[in-house]
């Protein structure tokens, strides 16, 4: 296992459309979190899954943004009706129970909505 | 929210210096993480600390956990070129989630 996957790693799209991303965790990890980051900021926290149930949402996670882990092993953000606000580096982490201090990152996604 | 201040913003030091940042807050914490970021790759965790008055080194880097608990800092001794990067200093802001700060841009000249 190489670490934290994420697909894809750059995305153009033009406002108004939908976008889904891709993460696979590190197999043996059973929570899976999303954060986004914007230029000059640290990463945000969005949400996180321990193993497939969605335990925490943040108020970032507008109602156009639904993340799933349907079994309980790779997850997929969507972002539906994009817009130029949306771009930014979504980035993906994973980590055993219990140890979300320690948790790995993917390289991330970079949205670029145009 | 809860707000991590980092200073400095920016960084430019020469080759072979000691490098030393540091991370703020109002409120108290139980754990001061300390991140690199490399452009277009996600965060690397470098050092976790859990305990007030914690020294802990991962080879040329150094970090401590505040007495106070509100603040933690990062020392690099002996900067090298890969040294380069985003530091961001990173804590548990209640249940699972992970609070950063803005960053430390550290630019290294050979």
């Amino acid at each position: 296992d190489t670490g934290v996957s994420q697909d894809p790693r750059h995305k153009i799209t033009k406002r108004g459309q939908n976008v889904t991303f891709r993460c696979d965790p590190i197999s043996e990890h059973n929570r899976l979190y999303w954060y986004r980051q914007t230029l000059g900021q640290g990463p945000e926290f969005l949400t996180y899954f321990q193993n497939e149930a969605q335990l925490e949402k943040s108020r970032l996670l507008s109602d156009r943004f639904s993340a799933e882990r349907p079994k309980g092993s790779f997850s997929t953000l969507e972002i539906q009706r994009t817009e130029q606000g949306d771009s930014a580096m979504y980035l993906c982490a994973s980590s055993l129970d219990g140890f979300s201090t320690e948790a790995f990152f993917g390289q991330g996604t970079r949205l670029t909505v145009v | 929210g809860q707000q991590l201040n980092q200073s400095p913003q920016s960084m430019f030091i020469q080759e072979g210096e000691d490098v030393s940042m540091n991370c703020t807050s109002s409120s108290i914490f139980n754990t001061w993480l300390w991140y690199k970021q490399d452009p277009g790759e996600g965060p690397v965790l470098l050092i976790a600390l859990y305990k007030a008055g914690e020294l802990t080194s991962n080879g040329r880097l150094t970090a401590q956990f505040g007495t106070t608990r509100k603040d933690s800092f990062l020392n690099i001794s002996a900067s090298i070129p890969s040294d380069v990067g985003i530091y961001f200093c990173a804590t548990q802001g209640g249940s699972e989630k992970l609070v950063f700060g803005k960053g430390t841009k550290l630019t290294v000249n050979p």
